[in-house]
């Protein structure tokens, strides 16, 4: 079963509005990413959280991590029609394993 | 300095042939892992070679081996191949293990 589940399955916003996704997961993790996949492309990675760490910053993105509910937090913050893609999150587990595991993602929509 | 280059871009097969996909890494990564992507879903490990090894690997079945030459970049094989293999094929590649991963553009294989 998928490790990360992210919500919504698809969010439509008007440009320059923020948009927010969430990411859940099952185990406990040495690190989480974020990335972004613009039709069927390859991934571009956006930000890693490590799992001692709350808040990460960049440019206009958030990420947040609470490691107590298993789930993460990406903000898009004044949002661009460029912003229009797939998100997805990885996460890797500390099982001591080195195979990372994504979400099916969340796929954004903004409209100019 | 080039990121992660994959080929070939697309390539169809017919069921039962076999195919080899090629990854070159970013310059200065010595990891490197495969991923499957059907439409629609997100990417599901395949495994992950690293010092010409393979270090990890996801529920893929035998028909899927790899290879990591010398200078890091990899090679995917598929055999006998399914109707079911029809996906985008990515290479990522990370200096070690838990770092940020660099997506290359994909291989689409399209299985007839």
């Amino acid at each position: 079963s998928q490790q990360g589940e992210e919500d919504p399955q698809a969010l439509s916003i008007q440009e320059g509005e923020n948009a927010t996704m969430n990411c859940s997961y099952k185990t406990s993790i040495n690190n989480l990413q974020w990335y972004r996949q613009n039709s069927g492309r390859g991934l571009v990675h956006l930000i890693l959280i490590r799992s001692n760490e709350r808040e990460k910053h960049s440019g206009r993105l958030r990420v947040t991590l609470d490691t107590s509910k298993k789930s993460s937090s990406l903000l898009i913050t004044a949002s661009r029609a460029a912003d229009t893609a797939s998100y997805f999150c990885a996460t890797a587990p500390t099982s001591g394993t080195y195979k990372y595991i994504f979400g099916t993602g969340t796929r954004l929509k903004v409209l100019a | 300095d080039a990121g992660v280059t994959q080929s070939p871009t697309h390539l169809i097969k017919t069921r039962g042939q076999q195919v080899t996909l090629r990854c070159s890494p970013k310059s200065g990564h010595d990891t490197v892992s495969w991923y499957q992507q059907a439409l629609g879903q997100g990417p599901q490990f395949i495994f992950q070679y690293y010092e010409e090894e393979e270090r990890q690997r996801g529920n893929f079945p035998d028909r899927f081996s790899g290879h990591q030459f010398p200078n890091y970049s990899s090679e995917l094989n598929v055999n006998a191949l399914l109707l079911g293999d029809s996906a985008l094929y990515l290479c990522a590649s990370s200096l070690t293990a838990y770092n940020e991963q660099f997506f290359g553009p994909g291989t689409r294989l399209t299985v007839l």
